[in-house]
Parts: structure tokens; C-alpha cells; sequence
């Protein structure tokens, strides 16, 4: 298996550009997450869907973020408009489960956005 | 919400030194899960411990679950320079579906 595929590696924008960033699921996996790494706050789980529904989105930061999964090996994070504050690592991770004690997470090699 | 602390945050050990990581939750956990993130990489799944006092080892890395399951460490015995990275834990509470909460992490340098 291919394992969680991200695009793109890196991101590099200018305040106020729109910013997509995709994701491509273990095939069979149910669940997938977005997060946001940053030397100030972590790792941050910014939304999970489950079976493609959106089931947490209570870490987005703000309406400027949304994210999409039009189907089971697909799936988006949308910055718009991006600022420089949002420079960050974001990951995609999925997982096997969506609602068991004893899911693990499989994470991509993760998008390094920077915003000018 | 439900926290969780790491320490130390960072920790620059000799090679062949052993090494430790403590992990802290505001809350009664039903599982703990670690990762290890190398530098430029992404968090990769190393072990689960879901009993109480429960203990674990992966050749020189140990691991434990408190008896109150609100606290793990992970120890690494003799360290090497492969050994560097960042390591988390993360847990999610014992009530509900609520989400695995990852910890701040503790950065580890090997001086060789």
C-alpha cells in the first residue's frame, strides 16, 4: 500500500491567495483527519470525517478553512483567503476505524505551507 | 477540554545514555497510543497500551500505562542516533467518542 498520499510537499503563497490542499486515503480506511503542526501549539486536529461525513469540525480555526471529502479516497482542505499565520505543517491521517478505542493513525508526509 | 502534557519538551542525550518521557492527562484515558516523528517527517504509530499498569516493550524501548490510566512514559535504553525525533503521546478520554488528544511532545538529540 501506498500509504496517505499528500499533495502538494510544500506551498509557498502570498497573503491573501486561495490554498488547496489534498489528500488521498488507505484505500478501506474509514476515517480521515486533518491536522496542523506548529512549533507554538503542536499538533491541532482541525476536522475528522467519518465515512465521508464531517463529524468534528470544532478545531477549524476560522470560516477561511473549510474542508471537503466528495468520496472515500479524496479529500480537501481549503484555505481562502490564506494569511501569513496560517504557515504551518498540515497533515492528513486515516484510519481503519472512526468510533473504536483502539484506532491508529497512518499520517502522510504532510504539506508545508507557507504564506508570504 | 482534555490536556495533554509532555516533559521534558526537549532532551539532549549522550549516545548511548538512556532516555525518558513522561506523559500527563488531565483526564482518565481509555487508551494511550505513542509516535515517533523524525526531523522533517511525519508521526508514525509505535505502540498502544489500553490496560491499567499495563507495560510494553519494542527491543530497548519500554513502555507504560499508569495505574490510574492518566499517565504513560516511554523509556529508550542506550539511545542511538537513529533514535532521534520527536515522540508524543496521545490518548483519548474514557467517556464518549471523544477525539485522540495528542500531547506537546518531546523533542530528543543524541549527542554522538
Amino acid at each position: 500500500d501506498a500509504g496517505v498520499i499528500q499533495s502538494p510537499r510544500h506551498e509557498v503563497t502570498e497573503m491573501g491567495q486561495e490554498v488547496t490542499l489534498r489528500c488521498k486515503p488507505i484505500s478501506g480506511h474509514n476515517s480521515l483527519f486533518w491536522y496542523r503542526q506548529t512549533m507554538m501549539r503542536g499538533l491541532e486536529l482541525l476536522i475528522y470525517f467519518n465515512n465521508n461525513v464531517p463529524i468534528d469540525d470544532s478545531g477549524m480555526p476560522e470560516d477561511r478553512f473549510s474542508a471537503k471529502m466528495p468520496n472515500a479516497s479524496f479529500s480537501t482542505l481549503k484555505i481562502q483567503p490564506s494569511e501569513p499565520r496560517d504557515s504551518a505543517v498540515y497533515f492528513c491521517a486515516s484510519s481503519l476505524e472512526g468510533f473504536t478505542t483502539n484506532e491508529k493513525l497512518f499520517f502522510g508526509s504532510g504539506t508545508q505551507l507557507s504564506v508570504l | 477540554g482534555q490536556q495533554v502534557m509532555q516533559i521534558p519538551q526537549y532532551q539532549h542525550v549522550q549516545e548511548g545514555e538512556d532516555f525518558t518521557t513522561y506523559c500527563n492527562s488531565s483526564t482518565t484515558l481509555s487508551n494511550i497510543q505513542w509516535y515517533k516523528q523524525r526531523p522533517g517527517g511525519h508521526p508514525v504509530f509505535l505502540i498502544q497500551l489500553v490496560k491499567s499498569g499495563e507495560v510494553k516493550k519494542q527491543k530497548r524501548l519500554t513502555f507504560q500505562f499508569g495505574e490510574a490510566k492518566k499517565n504513560s512514559s516511554l523509556h529508550i535504553t542506550a539511545t542511538q542516533t537513529t533514535d532521534v525525533g520527536t515522540y508524543f503521546c496521545a490518548g483519548r478520554p474514557n467517556f464518549g467518542n471523544e477525539k485522540l488528544t495528542f500531547g506537546t511532545g518531546t523533542r530528543l538529540t543524541i549527542i554522538p
